[in-house]
This record gives structure tokens, C-alpha cells and sequence, in this order.
């Protein structure tokens, strides 16, 4: 089966850190690129961060920039993000997803992790 | 940034009904405008890609059109699934950005 499974999510206090993992199966997941995105409570969606085919290429929205990293395992199929630094406007349901890069589209989403940051 | 623009933000509807969700883009993004459809508690699901390009498995009543600024998503004649939250997102040019949403209820 084609699918995504994130795992890693739950409640941390502000300042602390959680390693979000995301599994792939059903694809030859070294072909694509792969992208965290987040989603507050009753708000809109927003990407996080994504990651080259081969892990060469990384890119973050502003906001996250040097407290989370994105990493990858092409032989353990699978996607991480690092969040260090917590704060509580992080709270969200976290989706990891795939595309092929710009000028393409995320065809492929996780069910998503929530990740609750309060004291 | 690619800055995006859908309306509108909510909207109700009857079943039957032909609906129309715009997206603009404070800058060309092309035809590279996608549209996704979400469901509370789900994630979001691919229903257009490319401006106008039907993502396999999507009923046909769900259309797209546009490029440059300005972008159109329509569904023709509502169905009971099809009461949810759709978005416009454009992946022209990094970082990717999102529409705020269009919220569809019954009438």
C-alpha cells in the first residue's frame, strides 16, 4: 500500500525538543522530494520544511530556521524533523508529504502527528 | 514570497449546487497553482494539480482553471462529500505558500 505514517508527535514543554519520524512505503522513496507541514488548531496549512531526493538540498521557513532540521534515510525509507527550541505558536498537526519538487504538487500526505507545545 | 489570495473564505451551498473558489496570486506562479480538499480531522487530498490538471481518482465534477494570477477551482453539481475545506497552494517558486482556505457548508 502507497502510504505515509508519521509518528513522534505529543506534548513538550516550551523550550524543549521532539524527533518527528515519518515512514514511506508502496513508492521508490528515494525518487522524491519530501516536506514537513504544519497545520495549527482551526488555521491554515504551512510547510516547515523540505528535503532533496538525496538529501543535498534543505529548506525551512523562516520561523523554524535553527531550531528544527530535516533530515533523511533513503534506506530506511523514512523522514525526520528535529524541533529544538519549542515554543508554544509550534503547536500544529504535523504532516509529512511527498512531491517531486517545485513546480510540482504533494500527492502523497501522511495522517499527521499532533504536536502540543505548553507548559 | 508568492502571496496568496482565496475567496471566499467560507461559503454555503445546497446539493446540486455549482460552486466556484477563486485563488489569486500576488505574483505570477504560472500554472503552477494546485488545489486540495480537506476534511475535519483528515489530511488534506490532492484534487487538482497544475491549474487544471485532474489528480487521478477525483471525480470529474471538480474542474480548475487559470495561470498567471488568477485561478478558478468549480464543482459542479455539489454532493454530500464534497462539504469541507479546500486550498489553493502555489509551487512556482520557494517557499510554497497556501491560500487561507475556502469553507464550503450546507445551505
Amino acid at each position: 500500500e502507497v502510504q505515509l505514517v508519521e509518528s513522534g508527535g505529543g506534548l513538550v514543554q516550551p523550550g524543549g525538543s521532539l524527533r518527528l519520524s515519518c515512514a514511506a512505503s508502496g513508492f521508490t522513496f528515494g525518487n522524491y522530494w519530501m516536506t514537513w507541514l504544519r497545520q495549527a488548531p482551526g488555521k491554515g496549512l504551512e510547510g516547515v520544511a523540505s528535503i532533496k531526493r538525496d538529501g543535498s538540498e534543505k529548506y525551512y521557513v523562516d520561523s523554524v530556521k535553527g531550531r528544527f532540521t530535516i533530515s533523511r534515510d533513503n534506506a530506511k525509507n523514512s523522514v525526520y524533523l528535529q524541533m529544538n527550541n519549542l515554543r508554544a505558536e509550534d503547536t500544529a498537526v504535523y504532516y509529512c508529504a511527498k512531491w517531486r519538487g517545485l513546480q510540482s504538487e504533494f500527492d502523497l500526505w501522511g495522517q499527521g502527528t499532533l504536536v502540543t507545545v505548553s507548559s | 514570497d508568492i502571496q496568496m489570495t482565496q475567496s471566499p473564505s467560507s461559503l454555503s451551498a445546497s446539493v446540486g449546487d455549482r460552486v466556484t473558489i477563486t485563488c489569486r496570486t500576488s505574483q505570477s506562479a504560472s500554472i503552477y497553482l494546485n488545489w486540495y480538499q480537506q476534511k475535519p480531522g483528515k489530511a488534506p487530498n490532492l484534487l487538482i494539480y497544475a491549474a487544471s490538471s485532474l489528480q487521478s481518482g477525483v471525480p470529474s465534477r471538480f474542474s480548475g482553471s487559470g495561470s498567471g494570477t488568477d485561478f478558478t477551482l468549480t464543482i459542479s453539481g455539489l454532493q454530500p462529500e464534497d462539504f469541507a475545506t479546500y486550498y489553493c497552494q502555489q509551487s512556482y517558486s520557494a517557499p510554497l505558500t497556501f491560500g487561507g482556505g475556502t469553507k464550503v457548508e450546507i445551505k
